[in-house]
């Protein structure tokens, strides 16, 4: 059974900082990767789609990799800002077409 | 930008009553899901919709919760007896194929009392 961790569970970074939210998964047999933005009591924004076969891919100040092998992928920000305070979601697709995500990181951007 | 809507954004229903959750897939989307969140749990996945038919469903959707296609453009979430257990955020997602970038409305907020 497929399992998404993600890795701190809350990270508080000075404005300006580059960072970088973790995310694991225990079947490497996956479709593609997601990563999701949640403003609090909000849906969710997608950010980035890895598919299987690539090993990143960038939007703006966001860049995703991904490492089937190892069963990781990794989410970097950078120059991050205030606006930037979400938790962000990871969700890996597997065979059968459906999300399975990860707990989230709380990301908080001080000024 | 097209959008995935969902309505209302705020149910609360009492315990054992029938509710409706409604959405708004983007419009040349064909693969359709609902997901909920239980506060501070993961988001997990309830149910997948392809050409008029369920492709998946989690063991969450008993025979308590029913997906229908109405019309061409609205896509709803049925829970029939609800519990204070179905007490979520429930997201409502679309994608143009399958696998690809699913994209999720707003959720509606369901409470149970």
């Amino acid at each position: 059974k497929q399992e998404v961790t993600q890795i701190p569970a809350a990270l508080s970074v000075p404005e300006g900082e580059n960072l970088v939210l973790n995310c694991s998964f225990t079947d490497s047999a996956i479709y593609n990767l997601q990563w999701f933005r949640q403003d609090p009591g909000k849906g969710l924004t997608s950010l980035l789609l890895i598919q299987s076969s690539q090993r990143e891919q960038t939007s703006g100040r966001l860049n995703a990799s991904l490492d089937k092998s190892s069963g990781r992928s990794t989410l970097y920000i950078a120059a991050s800002q205030p606006g930037d305070s979400a938790t962000y979601l990871c969700a890996v697709y597997n065979q059968g077409g459906k999300l399975i995500f990860g707990q989230g990181t709380e990301l908080s951007v001080k000024p | 930008e097209p959008e995935v809507t969902q309505t209302p954004s705020h149910q609360v229903t009492q315990m054992g009553q029938e509710v409706i959750l409604r959405c708004v897939p983007i419009s040349n989307h064909l693969y359709f899901y609902w997901y909920r969140q239980i506060l501070g749990q993961k988001v997990e996945f309830l149910v997948s919709f392809y050409n008029n038919e369920i492709s998946e469903k989690s063991e969450i959707f008993d025979d308590q919760f029913s997906v229908e296609r109405p019309d061409g453009s609205n896509f709803t979430l049925k829970i029939r007896s609800t519990k204070l257990e179905d007490s979520a955020m429930y997201f409502c997602a679309s994608s143009n194929n399958w696998g690809t970038e699913a994209f999720f409305g707003q959720g509606t907020r369901l409470t149970v009392v």
